[in-house]
């Protein structure tokens, strides 16, 4: 059974860092691309990064680029977000997510974790 | 980066009823077109994929259709455990950008 679980989460102050967990089972972590995706309280979804199978192709959203660092070690079956300079903004849950190409010709999320939840406050 | 727009943000239907939501990229995005359902509290589902596809599981009254930039997700007939929010996303090109959702309601 595919399982991503994500730890991490916390109470942090503006300015402040985190860093997140993944850890995957039940698949070839290194055969699978991975994403971060979040999502504000009462708000819509929000993909931040993506890391390639191997770690060697990374992409950012603009509103984390230059603050957070994503890596994963297929060793550990894991993957990570480092995320510095947090803001207010930043308040949310942080989902790990597995992604699938389909022939080709289609790619989607097909697994999500539980999520971990995210609050930089004062 | 590539918008997409979800319409409507919100409806109200009744059981049995037959619901549409549309997804508008801003570029062709040809068929990388995915929806995926959200209920409270609970971690989003794909529903939908390559704009057509079904994923495994997923009961029949649900269906997609559309290429380049338009695209529509259908429920045949509403079921109660259908109320949840929808949201369309484009993976043609990184970011992988999502709609705004749309919130299924019971009127």
């Amino acid at each position: 059974e595919v399982q991503l679980v994500e730890s991490g989460g916390d109470l942090v102050q503006p300015g402040g860092s985190l860093r997140l967990s993944c850890a995957a089972s039940g698949f070839t972590f290194s055969s699978y691309e991975m994403h971060w995706v979040r999502q504000a309280p009462g708000k819509g979804l929000e993909w931040v990064s993506y890391i390639s199978n191997s770690g060697s192709s990374i992409r950012y959203a603009d509103s984390v680029k230059g603050r957070f660092t994503v890596s994963r070690v297929n060793a550990k079956n894991s993957q990570y977000l480092q995320m510095n300079s947090l803001r207010a903004e930043d308040t949310a849950i942080y989902y790990c997510a597995r992604g699938k190409s389909d022939y080709g010709d289609s790619y989607y999320f097909d697994y999500w974790g539980q999520g971990t939840p995210v609050t930089v406050s004062s | 980066d590539i918008q997409m727009t979800q319409s409507p943000s919100s409806l109200s239907a009744s059981v049995g009823d037959r619901v549409t939501i549309t997804c508008r990229a801003s570029q062709t995005i040809y068929k990388y077109l995915n929806w995926y359902q959200q209920k409270p509290g609970k971690v989003p589902k794909v529903l939908m994929y390559g704009a057509s596809n079904l994923q495994g599981g997923v009961p029949s009254r649900f269906s997609g259709s559309g290429s380049g930039t338009d695209f529509t997700l259908t429920i045949s007939s509403l079921h109660p455990e259908d109320f949840a929010t929808y949201f369309c996303q484009q993976s043609y090109s990184l970011p992988y950008t999502f709609g705004q959702g749309t919130k299924v309601e019971i009127k």
